[in-house]
């Protein structure tokens, strides 16, 4: 079945320590997002990519990083500069024109 | 102002009960528009799209009116299982295809 894969389900990072998040789909979207959701907040734009090796910065994107250099992968790095990582972070795939997003599971990150 | 807006809730309804949610959006250059449902703890999930002429799917009625920036969704006879936050979603009028999430209004339905 086709669909987003998200991994790990739950994180814990020690301060000053970087983690990555993976997301892969196989649903041969061009278009891929992660997104950060906070208790009582909406979801905020941290980066997109519409095609491979290309990406931008969404609304949030400070003490983050990601990389594109597959079609399927769009990974984000949770970098020490990011003061208040913890929070459930989603990524989401689209077909560039119409629709909406198809969404993993998502991965909650915890500071200890 | 909030690019999309929704008011919060928590909608508390008897099962069986009609409940509607509103939504205003600020970019008059949005094109598309979109529910989505998240339950407690998951990924939100499309619920429907809705298209300008209104349009209907089971229990659920989606509303749009472009000339006010407004959004609504009906939910006739409402089940336990409706249950969830209910997501106004938006396309920015941009070439970028994102798309605009509110914060959500959360449904509780009470048996």
């Amino acid at each position: 079945d086709g669909g987003i894969t998200q991994s790990p389900k739950y994180l814990f990072r020690k301060e000053g320590q970087n983690v990555t998040l993976s997301c892969e789909q196989n649903l041969n979207h061009d278009a891929m997002y992660w997104y950060r959701q906070d208790p009582g907040q909406g979801l905020r734009l941290i980066y997109y990519s519409q095609i491979v090796n290309d990406f931008q910065k969404g609304d949030i994107a400070e003490g983050y990083s990601v990389s594109r250099e597959k079609k399927e992968s769009f990974p984000l790095t949770v970098t020490s500069a990011q003061k208040n990582p913890t929070a459930f972070y989603l990524c989401a795939s689209s077909t560039p024109v119409v629709g909406g997003y198809t969404f993993g599971s998502g991965t909650r990150l915890t500071v200890v | 102002r909030k690019e999309v807006e929704q008011d919060p809730g928590p909608f508390n309804v008897p099962e069986g009960a009609t409940v509607a949610f509103n939504c205003t959006y600020s970019n008059s250059a949005s094109q598309s528009f979109f529910w989505y449902r998240q339950d407690c703890r998951k990924e939100p999930k499309l619920l429907m799209s809705v298209y300008s002429s209104g349009n209907e799917d089971g229990r659920f009625t989606a509303q749009l009116n472009r000339a006010s920036q407004y959004i609504s969704l009906l939910i006739r006879d409402s089940k336990l299982s409706d249950s969830a936050t209910y997501l106004c979603v938006v396309r920015d009028g941009g070439a970028t295809n994102k798309l605009i999430f509110g914060t959500g209004t959360l449904l509780a339905v009470q048996p």
